[in-house]
């Protein structure tokens, strides 16, 4: 059974860095999977944050390319995220989960954490 | 980006009904489309892989079909447990983009 965790501050202030670890129990993050980060806005749709391989690839997004930092963590099982120069719009729940690539090079987040909110206030 | 527009945005629908949910993309992608379920409070929960595919442990009354730019999700008849928001999301190119949802309520 895959489970992922997302643990961090609950609240950053203004300006700041936001900072998330997800945990993995059950599978290897030294897999051919990727790793990713997703979140929502309160009320709000989904949006894919990032990407990364357990190489230290990454896929980012183009809309928070310069703000985003994940890293890779293989002796813990973790990946991490950090998002700088935070404002009130980045207040939501961030999820992360598992890509998965299956036999006929299809992607589909198949595995999820049960989401972390943070807001960002002062 | 891969624009996702689905319709309707949301839905009022009774135990029994036959739900039928779309999902366009402003270009073609294939069948690179998966649909999540999400409740409230709750992550998101892949239902439907490369547009028809029935991810294991999701019951047989979810179906997807599509290819190109048009896909669709349907639940042949409605349980009560399948009041919820839906997303279609793309997995063709980058910047991995989802639909702005689907709610289904009770009529």
């Amino acid at each position: 059974q895959v489970k992922l965790q997302e643990s961090g501050p609950g609240l950053v202030k203004p300006s700041g860095t936001l900072s998330l670890t997800c945990s993995v129990s059950g599978a290897s993050i030294d897999s051919s999977d990727l790793w990713s980060w997703v979140r929502q806005s309160p009320g709000k749709g989904l949006e894919w944050i990032a990407d990364i391989y357990h190489s230290g690839d990454t896929n980012l997004s183009p809309s928070l390319k310069s703000r985003v930092t994940v890293s890779v963590d293989k002796s813990q099982n973790q990946f991490s995220l950090k998002l700088a120069s935070v404002t009130a719009a980045d207040t939501a729940v961030y999820f992360c989960a598992r890509l998965m690539l299956d036999y006929d090079g299809l992607y589909y987040f198949d595995y999820w954490g049960q989401g972390i909110l943070v807001t960002v206030s002062s | 980006d891969i624009q996702m527009t689905q319709s309707p945005s949301s839905l009022s629908a009774s135990v029994g009904d036959r739900v039928t949910i779309t999902c366009q993309t402003s270009e073609d992608i294939s069948n690179y489309l998966n649909w999540y379920q999400q409740k409230r409070g709750e992550a998101p929960k892949v239902v439907i892989y490369g547009a028809s595919s029935l991810q294991p442990g999701v019951p047989s009354r979810f179906s997807g079909s599509g290819s190109g730019t048009d896909f669709t999700l349907t639940i042949s008849s409605l349980q009560p447990d399948d009041f919820a928001t839906y997303y279609c999301q793309q997995s063709s190119d980058l910047p991995r983009t989802f639909g702005r949802g689907t709610t289904v309520d009770v009529k």
